[in-house]
């Protein structure tokens, strides 16, 4: 059975900071690994995908993240955090079986000071 | 462009009333369906999917149930609500490739 785990449901930034979000994820088959923004009170956007090829994904908002399958990882980093970066953010893992069923991780919600 | 729309925003409501929440999406055609729930703390869980009009899929036992009537409609419903209905609730879609899905707004359902 596949999983998500998402470490630490708080985290906080200094502006201008490096944001890292962390992702792991268990998956009996080559995942297919998501990572989603939620701002207060809307839906999911997507920020970056995960399917094949290049391991080192960009994002949207300066975001990216690194298929790490030796460490069954899925990181999500951004160089320098802006105030608009205040967010839910959710990992998903799905293994494309036609309907593609997403599992989400318990999401984490970023903070970021001024 | 394809666009999801859901209503309401939000809800109130007290417990043993009836719900129906609905979802529409347009500029596509056979897209697949799913309502998600989202409690504080918990992520998001899916609760029903659809392939096509009038299959539904059930993933977590519950007093809700899923409708497709229309290709683009996807509706939730409830005879009795309960007061651990509350929370937020998301429609997303896909177009059956490219592995990506598509959030609406989502309700905010709070059962008093």
């Amino acid at each position: 059975a596949q999983s998500v785990t998402q470490l630490g449901s708080h985290v906080s930034v200094s502006e201008g900071a490096l944001v890292l979000l962390r992702c792991n994820y268990s998956s009996s088959v080559p995942p297919y690994l998501f990572w989603y923004v939620q701002y207060p009170n809307q839906g999911l956007q997507l920020l970056l995908k995960y399917t094949t090829g290049a391991t080192l994904v960009k994002g949207i908002n300066g975001f990216e993240a690194e298929f790490k399958k030796s460490e069954t990882s899925f990181h999500l980093t951004k160089p320098s955090a802006h105030m608009s970066d205040a967010a839910e953010y959710f990992c998903a893992v799905t293994k494309g079986s036609g309907t593609y069923k997403y599992i989400f991780g318990t999401g984490t919600r970023l903070k970021v000071l001024a | 462009s394809q666009t999801i729309h859901q209503w309401p925003a939000t809800l109130v409501q007290p417990v043993g009333s009836p719900l129906s929440l609905e979802c529409t999406v347009e500029g596509t055609s056979n897209p697949n369906l799913y309502w998600y729930r989202q409690a504080a703390g918990r992520g998001l869980q899916l609760l029903f999917y659809s392939v096509g009009i009038g299959q539904i899929s059930s993933e977590v036992p519950q007093n809700l149930s899923a409708s497709r009537p229309q290709d683009r409609q996807f509706i939730l419903s409830s005879k009795k609500l309960l007061l651990s209905d509350s929370g937020f609730y998301l429609c997303a879609w896909d177009p059956g490739q490219d592995y990506e899905q598509y959030f609406g707004p989502g309700t905010r359902l709070t059962v008093t």
